[in-house]
């Protein structure tokens, strides 16, 4: 049963758009929704996290914002670079710390 | 560069033999996981330790899977008598505590032909 779905599987975006990567759960019991950037032959390595007592957080140029009654989350990118060309992947946990991935999203920013 | 290292970083063995992969996580996390991932797919969990103990193991880790952390620090992804399903990036990651963000290392390629 996939607990986490991402939307979409890939992305393509100029320099300095704003890219937006949609996340929805269904258990409720999740407290912990971290996202997570991935290079090619590379470990996931954390971008941002949120837990559902906020609405929306921001660090840098990356933005997640969180609706807890429609169990939903995105990532939003400002300013768009090269650099950020990457797979995206949100995830989810409860106290447990196992946690459950989306399928991911392959974002190309083009210069 | 996480602090969570993995070895070797790729493998490559026949089906049917047996395989052995190592992580040493950041010193001080008490916490350390596995995971899965294929190609184009998000890692899957595996198992997960708190100190030694083996607190958590996923329906994926089949009875060919095993894993252990002897002394709480390092531990080490043993598959026996491969299949090619199992090739995968396996991923180690650790953690303080439960809630805490996990570090991944960079992983291990298994490749099965």
């Amino acid at each position: 049963q996939q607990q986490v779905k991402q939307s979409p599987q890939s992305l393509i975006v100029q320099k300095g758009g704003i890219p937006i990567i949609n996340c929805a759960y269904e258990n409720t019991a999740f407290d912990y929704f971290p996202w997570y950037q991935q290079f090619p032959g590379k470990g996931p390595a954390l971008l941002i996290a949120i837990r559902p007592d906020v609405s929306e957080k921001k660090e840098g140029r990356f933005t997640i914002s969180f609706n807890k009654s429609a169990k939903q989350f995105s990532l939003h990118i400002m300013d768009s670079q090269p650099g950020d060309s990457a797979t995206y992947f949100c995830a989810a946990n409860r106290n447990t710390g196992k946690l459950i991935f989306g399928q991911g999203t392959t974002l190309q920013v083009k210069p | 560069d996480t602090g969570v290292s993995q070895n070797p970083r790729h493998k490559i063995t026949k089906r049917g033999q047996n395989v052995t992969f190592r992580c040493d996580p950041i010193s001080e996390h008490n916490r350390l996981y596995w995971y899965r991932q294929t190609l184009g797919q998000g890692p899957e969990f595996l198992t997960y330790f708190q100190n030694e103990a083996q607190l958590e193991k996923s329906r994926l880790l089949s009875d060919r899977f095993s894993a252990e952390r002897p002394k709480g620090s390092f531990s080490t992804l043993e598959i026996q008598r491969t299949e090619q399903g199992d090739s995968a990036m396996y991923l180690c990651a650790s953690s303080l505590g439960g809630v805490d963000t996990q570090y991944f290392g960079p992983g291990t390629r298994l490749t099965v032909l």
